[in-house]
């Protein structure tokens, strides 16, 4: 079967550090993967896409970058985090015309 | 560009009682929609979608949704509430991004329903 994982499930960071969210899909290959940020009290944001290794598309500006070294790896990735990157870090991956969800990393930056 | 409207930031109901959260939304094509639910700290989880065919959408945990293309809807309902309800809701439209097959999902603010005991 197809899953979709996420680590770490929680992470409390201080301003100006870095930061490295992994995302990875078993039982699927080449699939279209996604970072959504969820802000408290807010709907989702799609930050990064990618089509395949190496092909990383950004819908935002901000202080994050996305990599995506292997075909099922998804990483996002800040060399110093601020106060507003707080927020629930989803990853997704599409099957189809459906986007399933990860469980989540909760980043509290302080 | 495409929009979703989450009419109600909170609803409340009585277990038992039907359910009823409404969603409009924009969009230049003919778009994909669907109904997420995220259970507090977790992922979001697929309740259903409509993607052109039948209009009257059923889901998991007897949710279904209704796709009224002349006034532009997809209201998710529910007959009966139930204790394991309780959690925010989330419409989604879908259009393409890319010519890769690649879609962009516009979220609704969400709606969190709490069920009365």
């Amino acid at each position: 079967s197809q899953t979709i994982h996420q680590w770490p499930a929680t992470l409390v960071q201080p301003v100006g550090s870095p930061l490295s969210l992994e995302c990875t899909v078993e039982g699927t290959s080449n699939p279209n993967l996604y970072w959504y940020r969820q802000a408290a009290g807010r709907g989702l944001q799609l930050l990064f896409y990618s089509v395949g290794i190496g092909q990383i598309s950004s819908e935002v500006p901000q202080n994050l970058s996305a990599s995506r070294p292997q075909d099922r790896q998804f990483i996002l990735s800040s060399k110093k985090l601020l106060l507003s990157d707080s927020g629930f870090y989803l990853c997704a991956w599409k099957v189809t015309d459906t986007q399933y969800f990860g469980p989540g990393t909760r980043l509290t930056v302080l | 560009a495409q929009s979703v409207t989450q009419l109600d930031s909170h609803v409340s109901v009585s277990e038992g009682t039907p359910v009823l959260l409404r969603c409009n939304y924009s969009s230049s094509y003919s778009p994909s929609l669907f109904w997420y639910v995220q259970h507090p700290n977790k992922g979001l989880q697929l309740l259903l979608k409509y993607t052109s065919a039948a209009t009257l959408v059923k889901g998991i945990n007897g949710f279904e949704a209704e796709f009224k293309k002349s006034e532009t809807s997809f209201h998710l309902t529910k007959p009966s509430a139930h204790m394991s309800d309780a959690a925010e809701y989330f419409c989604v439209v879908s259009e393409a991004i890319s010519n890769f097959g690649n879609e962009k999902l516009t979220f609704g603010t969400g709606t969190r329903l709490t069920i009365i005991p």
